[in-house]
Order: C-alpha cells, then sequence, then structure tokens
C-alpha cells in the first residue's frame, strides 16, 4: 500500500524559504522509473506541477520557478524535500507530493498541507 | 511549455447524465494524458492514465479516449459523487501541465 504525507510549515512569513517534506511507504524511490512529484494548488485555482524527482536523481523543476526550487531525496528515511526560496503571498496554496508511475501517472497523492504566506 | 486547453470550464448535469469534457494540447504528447478528479478539501486521484486505461478501482462509467492533441473523459450515467472538478494533466514532458479544469455540478 502507497502512502504519501507532506509535512511542513502552515505559516511562513514573506521572504523566508519554505521546507517541505514528503515522506512516503509502499515504494522505493530506487525502483527504476519511479519519481515523486510535488504540486500546488492556491485557494479556489487550479493544480501546478512544481518540481519531480526520479529514481535516478534526475530533477525536473518548472521554469517559472526554477530559480527557487530545490527537490532533493533521501532514499534511506523515504522522503523527498521540496524547499521554495523568497515566499510571497502569491505563493499561499495548499502543496501536495505523489508518486509518479513508470508509465507517467500519478496514482498516489498525499493529502496536502496548506502554507499560508503572511507576515 | 505544453498547453492544455481544457472545455468546458464548468457543466451542469443531472444523475443519469452522459457528460464528456475535452482536453487539447498544444502539441501532440502521444497518449501521456491523466485525468484526475478532485472534490473539495481532498487530494486529486487519478481515474485515467495512458488516454485510455481505467486506474484500478475507478467505476467503469468513467472512460478516455484520444491521443495526440485532442482527448476527452467520458461519464456514461453521472452519479451523485461524480460531481467535482476534473482535470487533465499532460505527463508527456516537463513542465507537466494541467488543464483549467471543469466544476461538474448538479442542475
Amino acid at each position: 500500500q502507497i502512502t504519501l504525507k507532506e509535512s511542513g510549515p502552515t505559516l511562513v512569513k514573506p521572504t523566508q524559504t519554505l521546507t517541505l517534506t514528503c515522506t512516503f511507504s509502499g515504494f522505493s524511490l530506487t525502483t527504476g522509473g519511479v519519481g515523486v512529484g510535488w504540486f500546488r494548488q492556491p485557494p479556489e485555482k487550479a493544480l501546478e506541477w512544481l518540481a519531480l524527482i526520479y529514481w535516478d536523481d534526475d530533477k525536473r523543476y518548472s521554469p517559472s520557478l526554477q530559480s527557487r526550487l530545490t527537490i532533493t531525496k533521501d532514499t534511506s528515511t523515504n522522503q523527498v524535500v521540496l524547499t521554495m526560496t523568497d515566499m510571497d503571498p502569491v505563493d499561499t496554496a495548499t502543496y501536495f507530493c505523489a508518486h509518479r508511475r513508470s508509465l507517467g501517472e500519478f496514482a498516489f497523492w498525499g493529502p496536502g498541507t496548506l502554507v499560508t504566506v503572511s507576515s | 511549455a505544453i498547453q492544455m486547453t481544457q472545455s468546458p470550464s464548468s457543466l451542469s448535469a443531472s444523475v443519469g447524465d452522459r457528460v464528456t469534457i475535452t482536453c487539447r494540447a498544444s502539441q501532440g504528447i502521444r497518449n501521456d494524458l491523466g485525468w484526475y478528479q478532485q472534490k473539495p478539501g481532498k487530494a486529486p486521484k487519478l481515474l485515467i492514465y495512458a488516454a485510455s486505461t481505467l486506474q484500478s478501482g475507478v467505476p467503469s462509467r468513467f472512460s478516455g479516449s484520444g491521443s495526440g492533441t485532442h482527448f476527452t473523459l467520458t461519464i456514461s450515467s453521472l452519479q451523485p459523487e461524480d460531481f467535482a472538478v476534473y482535470y487533465c494533466l499532460q505527463d508527456y514532458t516537463s513542465p507537466y501541465t494541467f488543464g483549467q479544469g471543469t466544476k461538474l455540478d448538479i442542475k
């Protein structure tokens, strides 16, 4: 059974760095073809893909946010960490992590964590 | 980046209706497209992957078709639990991009 769960601060101040952790079970990030992605969804708005890390440590980022994002993995603890620098109120959103299967689809998602950016 | 244009943005329908949602890609994406259902306060749920493959556990009233640039999600007979927001997502190449979503509500 594959599960994922996001954790991190619920409130950050403008200009601060956000660090989110996705802790997963039921799969290994050493298995070929597997990845973990991050997404976000501002209140009442559409989903947006942010970043993806593959089993071989290949990393992909949204071009519009690439300069602010870093994604890393720790296969010993089954965690993927996303950092986003220089947070702004427009970054207020629910952030999700998801398991990417080898065919490319995101079949398993964490419940999401709401991050509010406010002074 | 590949743009995904989803239509309609909203749709009112009744239980038992057949509904179709469309996504068009700005360039060919083979069949690398998934359909997701999202209910308020919940994570997206994968319904269809590879354009037409039903995810395990998803009712057979959901179906997908298409390849290249034109894709459709069809719900053959709406059930009360199907009223939600639906998104397409192209996973052909990064940046992975969603359609704008279709809000399906009760007429």
